[in-house]
């Protein structure tokens, strides 16, 4: 069983459209979490880090869920601009391991 | 400007061959990663180093070898056992101790066979 599972998408909206992401973990041990977006054939870029209490920046919002072992990303007003594929990590009991999703691809649409 | 450099951007191995990988940071992490993307897929984990001088072997590290000698960089060595070497390689580094220290990326390796 992988660590982190994502659904590949590609998920296709129009612009302004609010879209949402989950990413199942697998292990309970599991201590940090972040959303990273990559744009096509570059590096991954840190988004956001995901806290127990929820994190929110600007049109993007992060929820981490430990009873059901899921984060969530919300994408509010969707912008062109926002089309990527976003990844999922997760760090377990602090060492310094990462586990990677495969990514959702997002498509944003005029 | 603080950040890591991985270079080159584009590399070609023959048969046989071995080449390397040169990732460098400046942002004075202890922690450093190598992870190879194959197309429409994760990062894997090659090799990881938590502190100079040490290294542990990632998931896929077969076929691949690095070293530690300096806080600054972790060359990745692909070595002809590697038989299926193309890929996206990208470095990453972090601070060691801290659960919420998250990974900074340099923008990648494109290794081609020729």
């Amino acid at each position: 069983r992988k660590e982190v599972e994502q659904d590949p998408g590609p998920f296709n909206v129009p612009e302004g459209a609010t879209v949402a992401f989950n990413c199942t973990y697998s292990n309970s041990a599991s201590q940090s979490f972040f959303w990273y977006r990559q744009d096509c054939r570059k590096e991954p870029k840190l988004l956001m880090s995901v806290y127990s209490s929820g994190n929110e920046d600007g049109r993007f919002t992060a929820q981490l869920n430990r009873a059901s072992q899921y984060i969530s990303l919300l994408i509010r007003d969707s912008k062109l601009s926002d089309s990527a594929t976003y990844l999922c990590v997760v760090n377990i009991n602090n060492f310094n391991k990462f586990y990677f999703g495969s990514g959702t691809k997002l498509n944003v649409k005029p | 400007d603080g950040g890591i450099t991985q270079s080159p951007k584009y590399l070609f191995r023959k048969e046989g061959q071995n080449v390397t990988l040169s990732c460098e940071q400046n942002l004075n992490h202890d922690a450093m990663y190598w992870y190879r993307q194959d197309p429409g897929q994760g990062l894997r984990l090659i090799y990881y180093s938590q502190i100079v001088n040490d290294f542990q072997k990632g998931d896929i590290a077969e076929g691949y070898s690095v070293s530690r000698e300096k806080k600054e960089s972790f060359p990745l060595t692909v070595t002809s056992a590697q038989k299926n070497p193309t890929a996206f390689y990208l470095c990453a580094s972090s601070i060691r101790t801290g659960n919420w220290q998250p990974q900074h990326f340099g923008d990648g390796t494109r290794l081609s066979i020729l």
